[in-house]
């Protein structure tokens, strides 16, 4: 069974870059994609981008300008990167996979179980 | 952008039925996905392309989707069912668009 496990840094000051892994575990990481989503208190979920097994990126265009998502396959890991942050990006931060079935968008089917990160001075 | 509205919250008794809804434009043009999201726990996939369900989700978990609203819906609810439930559909194939959730409350 595939497992998702998250780790990063916890407190990061403001102005500073957030950066979180995700070790994917149980699977391969040569096909479908690999995201980034994120939940801050009092609000629903929202995704920060995602990569493909083959490379190549999307992310949402209301962080693009300051994010940067990576893959390694040789160590079975994907990263994020979070650039000048501010107290709104506190938030709990998830990893997961989108399983990609015919060509058809992915659904989210496997989750890790999170990381909280508090951008605080 | 593509816009997805679902109600805030839901109630329902215990043994009852809940229903979710999901708006947006021409929605069943799209494949629609529920997410819940209980207290303290990672999303868990509970209905994929609008009506299929993972192995391991109860029967009682049905999706559906017709003209500008898919809906979920929760039979013989209980009171592990009390979470936040979020849809999601993809706009242009590459952006991810969830709802805002609702959270369903058994009373």
């Amino acid at each position: 069974q595939l497992r998702l496990q998250e780790t990063g840094s916890g407190l990061v000051k403001p102005s500073q870059t957030l950066s979180l892994t995700c070790s994917v575990s149980g699977g391969s990481m040569s096909s479908n994609s690999w995201s980034w989503i994120r939940r801050s208190p009092g609000t629903g979920l929202e995704w920060i981008g995602y990569i493909y097994h083959n490379g190549i990126t999307y992310y949402n265009p209301s962080l693009k300008n300051r994010v940067t998502i990576s893959l390694d396959k040789s160590k079975n890991t994907f990263s994020l990167r979070l650039r000048s942050v501010t107290a709104a990006d506190t938030a709990m931060y998830y990893c997961a996979r989108g399983l990609v079935i015919a060509a058809t968008p992915p659904y989210f089917d496997s989750w890790g179980q999170g990381s909280l990160v508090t951008v605080s001075s | 952008s593509y816009v997805l509205t679902q109600p805030l919250s839901v109630s329902v008794a215990p043994g009852g039925t809940a229903s979710i809804t999901c708006g947006g434009d021409n929605i069943e043009g799209r494949s629609v996905h529920w997410y819940q999201q209980r207290p303290g726990q990672a999303p868990r996939l509970v209905i994929y392309y609008d009506s299929e369900r993972p192995s391991g989700i109860p029967e009682r978990f049905s999706g559906s989707s017709s003209g500008n609203t898919a809906t979920l819906v929760i039979s013989r609810v209980e009171d592990g069912d009390e979470a936040d439930y979020f849809c999601h559909v993809w706009d242009n194939i590459r952006v991810v668009v969830f709802g805002g959730g609702t959270k369903l409350t058994v009373l």
